[in-house]
């Protein structure tokens, strides 16, 4: 069964940037047949698409985020990153990492990590 | 404001049926097969309840469907029990510049 687990800082100032690390166990980050990802809600909202990868590196991004966006994997640790630079209030949010299929569903959803922003 | 529009909210009684619609664009909901439905219980992980707009993943019981129709996604539950009270979301692959979008969510509410 693939679990994946986010971890990072839970407090981030603004103007400074949000990293978080998504481990995956249970399987192989080298899958052809998926791809990584972050999911984020903000507080009593909905949610919003940051990016996704490829294990081989192909990335994809939110247009509305895209200019703070760097998604990364790294095959070695079996885990992908997020960081989200210039952070402002409007950031704070639950991240979830995903597990991405080929047509665009997420299937395996990490348990979230609350990131607030404030100083 | 999101990509798809989804009715804030949406209520029935045990054993009625409810429809949660998910209207797009031809960009994406009527533009691709790739329509996908969570359901997020309060405080808990959202869950995959289908995708590829008709597809099940094991587990969810077949008193859920999904159809589509033009630009307008659909998610009937059917027989609706209490655990079915929760947010739903929709989702839809939305092309190259904007690969995927979400609905702003449903809350279901069983009376």
């Amino acid at each position: 069964q693939l679990e994946l687990q986010e971890s990072g800082p839970g407090l981030v100032k603004p103007s400074e940037t949000l990293s978080l690390t998504c481990s995956v166990s249970g399987g192989s980050i080298i899958n052809y047949n998926y791809y990584w990802g972050w999911i984020r809600q903000p507080p009593g909202k909905g949610l919003e698409w940051i990016a996704s990868i490829y294990y081989s590196g192909n990335t994809y991004y939110s247009p509305s985020l895209k200019s703070r966006v760097t998604i990364s994997v790294d095959t070695s640790k079996n885990q992908f990153s997020l960081k989200l630079r210039s952070v402002t209030a409007s950031d704070t949010a639950v991240y979830y990492c995903v597990e991405m299929g080929t047509t665009w569903f997420f299937d395996y959803w990490g348990q979230g990590i609350l990131v607030t922003a404030s100083s | 404001q999101s990509a798809l529009t989804q009715p804030r909210s949406v209520s029935g009684s045990p054993g009625q049926s409810v429809t949660i619609s998910c209207t797009g664009s031809s960009s994406d909901v009527g533009g691709h097969n790739s329509v996908s439905w969570y359901q997020q219980h309060p405080g808990k992980v959202p869950k995959l309840i289908f995708y590829d707009v008709t597809k099940r993943p094991s587990g969810v019981p077949d008193r859920f469907s999904g159809s589509k129709s033009g630009n307008t996604a659909s998610l009937t539950i059917s027989g609706l029990q209490a655990e079915d009270e929760a947010d739903y979301y929709c989702c839809s692959y939305g092309g190259t510049y904007t690969p995927v979008v979400f609905g702003g969510g449903t809350r279901l509410t069983v009376l």
